[in-house]
């Protein structure tokens, strides 16, 4: 029975560089988020995802960043050019269907760490 | 900008003393919860109550809202070493679209001292 898996657990970026951060939902979930955090802060919702749908990228910013989550495979975050206030632990959380309501709670990953040097 | 912020910043005790937590928020609320983030790791689902709800309990924990002043405490109990962590509360903003956008304060950083 596992959790939302996140790869990798630390990705080190130069400046320039793409980075792409993976995302497997817990099993039967199809509801995935991103939220970033950055130290000593609290997480900032990023985007919702649905299978092949992005529902609400209110929190992403519009240039270099974009996410998807395909009908098969996990959910992607990409970040195109990074530069070096990306640096920040990104967190990916599920839901299930019967439950996307927002009175179901969310399971987070353990987080991809980014580093843009 | 953040919706809820939880106060103290920082808590030290000792093993045993009960922790208390609070969180206020600025706007509506279809819920708020509580999570719990060890160091390096993802955040674990605590407790969530809902705007219709004064008290919630779990284990040790004790949760309670108060909607007239959008302000939230999260109490723990017989404190253990091992519920050394920080804790955050999140809300879900009232006409959030149905769905789990949590919006998160900057959390409490608990030590508990064997």
């Amino acid at each position: 029975n596992a959790g939302v898996m996140q790869n990798p657990r630390h990705l080190v970026r130069r400046r320039g560089q793409e980075a792409r951060l993976r995302c497997s939902p817990m099993k039967g979930h199809s509801h995935v988020y991103w939220y970033r955090q950055l130290p000593e802060e609290g997480l900032k919702f990023m985007v919702y995802l649905q299978k092949e749908n992005i529902i609400d990228e209110s929190g992403m910013p519009k240039e270099r960043f974009s996410a998807e989550f395909p009908k098969e495979g996990p959910s992607i975050l990409r970040i195109q050019q990074v530069v070096r206030g990306d640096s920040a632990a990104y967190f990916c959380a599920s839901s299930p269907l019967q439950g996307s309501s927002y009175n179901s709670p969310l399971h987070f990953g353990n987080g991809t760490r980014l580093t843009v040097t | 900008s953040q919706q809820g912020e939880e106060d103290p910043q920082a808590l030290s005790i000792q093993e045993g003393e009960n922790a208390t937590m609070n969180c206020s928020y600025k706007t509506s609320i279809n819920n708020l919860q509580w999570y719990r983030q060890n160091s390096g790791r993802g955040l674990v689902h605590l407790i969530l109550i809902r705007s219709n709800e004064r008290e919630k309990h779990s284990g040790r924990l004790r949760v309670t809202l108060d909607t007239s002043k959008k302000s939230s405490s999260l109490l723990i109990t017989a404190s253990r070493a091992a519920d050394t962590a920080s804790y955050f509360c999140a809300t879900v903003p009232g006409g959030s679209g149905g769905y789990n956008k949590l919006i998160f304060g900057a959390g409490t950083r608990l030590a508990v001292h064997p």
